[in-house]
């Protein structure tokens, strides 16, 4: 059973530009969420997905966004790119939503130059 | 507001050794609480979970103890292996979703 994918796993932006990650979550996982990591604030929610509607949101600006497919699948976009949003993004997926076990998958590696 | 931390950053045992990683909590309402693994690139692993009903739970070489007095949880690793270098993070569930701690470093010596 193929885990929790999540495209590109490298990339490099200039600030200013706009990226967007994908994630195809577990086979049968309907629960869609999305987390940052920086070594100062370690691992932050963003949001979480579930039935193609956003559930819940961290606390981060407008600038993140996402969406969720019928097919589970999601995708978060960061427009206007800070230097600041350098980090790792982990996408995770559930079953359903409060469903214990949550897998990660490795996460994209985004720098902004 | 909700925070998880830990009490150590870094842990360094020998080889063979029992590891016992320990985890703050300060929301009381949360539904159950993870020990996650991450690797250098990786991204983090589940361990084990439990509970908040519960005080302990094992799983192969790990247990995980929950204080609901003291708002504790930790992790031991029996027979601490290389393998198990890594960062560990615990992590509260609530409202569906997970708040993270810091992690700990935990370094394993041969």
């Amino acid at each position: 059973k193929a885990g929790v994918t999540q495209t590109p796993r490298y990339l490099i932006k200039t600030r200013g530009q706009q990226v967007t990650l994908s994630c195809s979550p577990i086979s049968g996982h309907r629960s869609v969420s999305w987390y940052q990591q920086t070594p100062g604030q370690g691992l932050q929610f963003l949001f979480e997905y579930f039935s193609e509607t956003q559930r819940n949101k961290g606390n981060f600006p407008g600038r993140f966004s996402g969406r969720q497919f019928s097919n589970s699948r999601s995708e978060m976009n960061v427009s206007t790119l800070e230097l600041g949003d350098s980090a790792l993004y982990l996408c995770a997926s559930s079953l359903d939503r409060g469903a214990n076990t949550i897998y990660f998958g490795e996460g994209s590696w985004l720098t902004v130059v | 507001g909700e925070s998880v931390g830990l009490h150590l950053p870094t842990l360094s045992v020998q080889e063979g050794d029992n590891s016992i990683i320990n985890c703050a909590y300060s929301n009381s309402a949360s539904d159950y609480f993870i020990w996650y693994k991450q690797e250098s690139g990786k991204g983090p692993q589940f361990i084990i979970d439990i509970r908040s009903n519960m005080d302990k739970r094992q799983g192969q070489r790990v247990t995980v103890l929950l204080n609901k007095t003291v708002k504790h949880l930790s992790l031991q690793i029996a027979a601490t292996q290389p393998g198990d270098s890594a960062v560990y993070f615990c992590a509260e569930s609530s409202n569906y979703k997970l708040t993270f701690g810091k992690g700990t470093l935990l370094t394993v010596n041969p």
